[in-house]
């Protein structure tokens, strides 16, 4: 199975200052179809997870654009340009580039 | 605008079978998608479970794949999960999402199923 390791796992943020999360993955999440499927998911207190960016670093349909994801190959970076209060919660890294799909451990997003 | 609703008993007993339907309103289940299921135990992490596309076609996580099965239901525009020899490690929301080739999109608002006598 493909490894996501995110980091940091904790991340406190002073509002309107920017984040980033890493997520490295164990192999290469390039598909031989030229694509690689690599999302990112926030998932806020009580909520199911919600879909932010796929394919590295397309943002999906609503999703603001102080959102961008960057990366490839093994490593993967979602930022937040400036952090507002409703972005408190988890991030999760997704892989479907290879079954079984595989999700990081989470990253979680707090307001100092 | 697609929506997905889970839906099945809360409780389910040690060594017992888990069952969870899926509703999908908005979409056909027909369409060229794949619909998935995945749980997060309390305060824990994601888990992929498996997928199911409308021919019948499956994927499952082979930490699981002994365990799992799925079907869909097309005259209901649902699909179902079942996970036999259930255990207290089972205890989880179970959501269900659909796939499309480059997302997962929409997820259910999820389900929590107990494990215990």
């Amino acid at each position: 199975d493909i490894v996501l390791t995110q980091t940091p796992l904790s991340s406190p943020v002073t509002l309107g200052q920017p984040a980033s999360i890493s997520c490295r993955s164990s192999q290469s999440l390039a598909h031989n179809n030229g694509n690689t499927y690599l999302s990112w998911l926030q998932q806020r207190p009580g909520q199911p997870p919600r879909l932010l960016i796929y394919n590295i670093y397309k943002r999906f349909s609503g999703v603001p654009d102080r959102f961008s994801g960057s990366g490839a190959g093994t490593d993967f970076t979602l930022k937040i340009s400036r952090v507002e209060p409703e972005d408190v919660g988890v991030y999760y890294c997704m892989q479907t580039t290879q079954l079984p799909y595989t999700f990081g451990q989470g990253t979680k997003l707090e307001i100092k | 605008q697609v929506q997905l609703q889970e839906s099945g008993p809360g409780l389910v007993k040690p060594s017992g079978t888990l069952s969870l339907t899926c509703a999908v309103s908005g979409a056909s289940i027909s369409s060229s998608n794949w619909w998935n299921w995945v749980r997060q135990p309390p305060g824990e992490g994601l888990e992929w479970i498996g997928e199911i596309y409308i021919d019948g076609s499956t994927n499952y996580n082979p930490s699981l794949k002994s365990r799992v099965t799925m079907s869909v239901d097309k005259s209901k525009n649902q699909f179902s999960l079942k996970m036999t020899s259930v255990t207290a490690a089972d205890t989880a929301f179970y959501y269900c999402a659909r796939a499309t080739s480059d997302w997962f999109d929409p997820w259910g608002q999820g389900t929590l199923v107990t494990v215990s006598s």
